[in-house]
């Protein structure tokens, strides 16, 4: 299997723009995690899924930022408009159940707003 | 307040030496213990999980410990080697699911030669 894949692997954006990232999860995983990481904040839960259904958005930082699953192999997340201080690593991380909550983490897109 | 401490923030050590990282918790009740390691520029590669009734857990030269009275965690790598330079992240998930799973802030580890 090709692992957790997310793209792009960097993005550089002006303020005020729209940032999408995108993720594939490993195929058979039921549950997908975004996170964002920053030297400040360390690693954050932002949302997650379990068979493609919003669980828990309680870590998205405000309504700029949302995520969606469209289907059980690709996932999105949007910020609109985006700021410096969005700036940070974006993971998805992908488990199965059955797992006792395995995590598989994707490489991370690098953000930087400016 | 659920918050998982770790320490030291960073560590140095020789090639060959062994060392031992310390991770405190506070979420109660918990469901498990993870341990990653995360080598720069990637993502955090799952080390062990212990679930709150396991006291152990190897993977390799990677040994973690648990003791749920005092809420502590420790992971010990033995005859270090340069490829064990990363930052190692305790993650602690609390009963019921992942809402609230918490963090610590990590410890970055130096292997010299």
């Amino acid at each position: 299997d090709a692992g957790v894949i997310q793209s792009p692997r960097h993005e550089v954006t002006e303020m005020g723009q729209e940032v999408t990232l995108r993720c594939k999860p490993i195929s058979g995983h039921d549950y997908l995690f975004w996170y964002r990481q920053t030297m400040m904040r360390g690693l954050e839960l932002l949302i997650y899924f379990n068979n493609n259904v919003p669980i828990d958005d309680s870590g998205m930082p405000e309504d700029r930022f949302s995520a969606k699953m469209p289907n059980a192999s690709f996932s999105t997340l949007k910020i609109q408009p985006s700021e410096p201080r969005d700036s940070a690593v974006y993971f998805c991380a992908s488990s199965f159940a059955g797992q006792t909550y395995e995590q598989y983490f994707g490489p991370g897109t690098r953000l930087t707003v400016t | 307040k659920n918050q998982v401490e770790q320490s030291p923030q960073s560590l140095i050590i020789l090639e060959g030496k062994n060392c031992t990282l310390q991770c405190n918790y506070t979420v109660s009740p918990f469901s498990n213990l993870r341990w990653y390691k995360q080598d720069t520029g990637r993502g955090p590669v799952s080390l062990t999980i212990m679930t709150f009734s396991e006291n152990t857990k190897s993977n390799g030269r990677y040994t973690a410990t648990l003791d749920a009275d005092t809420k502590q965690s420790s992971l010990h790598i033995t005859a270090s080697q340069l490829s064990d330079s990363a930052s190692y992240i305790c993650v602690v998930t609390p009963s019921g699911g992942y809402q609230k799973v918490t963090f610590g802030t990590g410890t970055k580890l130096q292997v010299i030669p």
